[in-house]
């Protein structure tokens, strides 16, 4: 089993709707969560952590299930702009490095 | 420019030549990861340096790579004798530790194509 999963989509959805990702990881000790975006052969860049309490920032919404190991990203009203690949991303805690998932492709279609 | 910083951009090489990228990253920052990314993938992780101290690498890392990190700022990955499943993405990115609640920062990656 991989140790961060993702659907890899792709995620085609019309401007103004409400998409939603989910991220499973396998290891329980893991202690820190992230959301990277990627655009179309560019680095990828933070988009958000995620808290146990959840977190909100403007148009996404990022929630943590510890018991279920899965992490979520709620995007509303999409814009063109959030047209990339959203990764997960998993820190297991003490000196290792991040565990990255392969990605979610989210197209917003005008 | 503050940001991490990678050169070449591109490197188009032959099967079995050397290559070496270069990563400088934030200057505060001492903890240094290089990552490589293939079409359809996340980023797989290679190694990392605390300072100039190489304190993982990965099993993707076969002896044909080597990264260093001589005076704990910049950084090299080098690749002999290139192949053409070497063909990928490689970032580097830097991170304060502890890392905490604001992850990695990337530089624009390197992009190597072996033919």
């Amino acid at each position: 089993r991989k140790e961060v999963e993702q659907d890899p989509g792709p995620f085609n959805v019309p401007e103004g709707a409400t998409v939603a990702f989910n991220c499973t990881y396998s290891n329980s000790a893991s202690q820190s969560f992230f959301w990277y975006r990627q655009d179309c052969r560019k680095e990828p860049k933070l988009l958000m952590s995620v808290y146990s309490s959840g977190n909100e920032d403007g148009r996404f919404t990022a929630q943590l299930n510890r018991a279920s190991q899965y992490i979520s990203l709620l995007i509303r009203d999409s814009k063109l702009s959030d047209s990339a690949t959203y990764l997960c991303v998993v820190n297991r805690g003490g000196n290792t490095p991040l565990v990255f998932g392969k990605g979610t492709r989210l197209s917003v279609i005008a | 420019d503050t940001g991490v910083s990678q050169n070449p951009r591109h490197k188009i090489t032959k099967r079995g030549q050397n290559v070496t990228f270069r990563c400088d990253p934030i200057s505060e920052h001492n903890r240094l990861y290089w990552y490589r990314q293939t079409l359809g993938q996340g980023p797989e992780f290679l190694t990392y340096f605390q300072n100039e101290a190489q304190l993982e690498k990965s099993r993707l890392l076969s002896d044909r790579f080597s990264a260093e990190r001589p005076k704990g700022s910049f950084s090299t990955l080098e690749i002999q004798r290139t192949e053409q499943g070497d063909s990928a993405m490689y970032l580097c990115a830097s991170s304060l530790v502890p890392q905490g609640a604001y992850g990695y920062t990337f530089g624009s990656g390197t992009r190597l194509t072996v033919v």
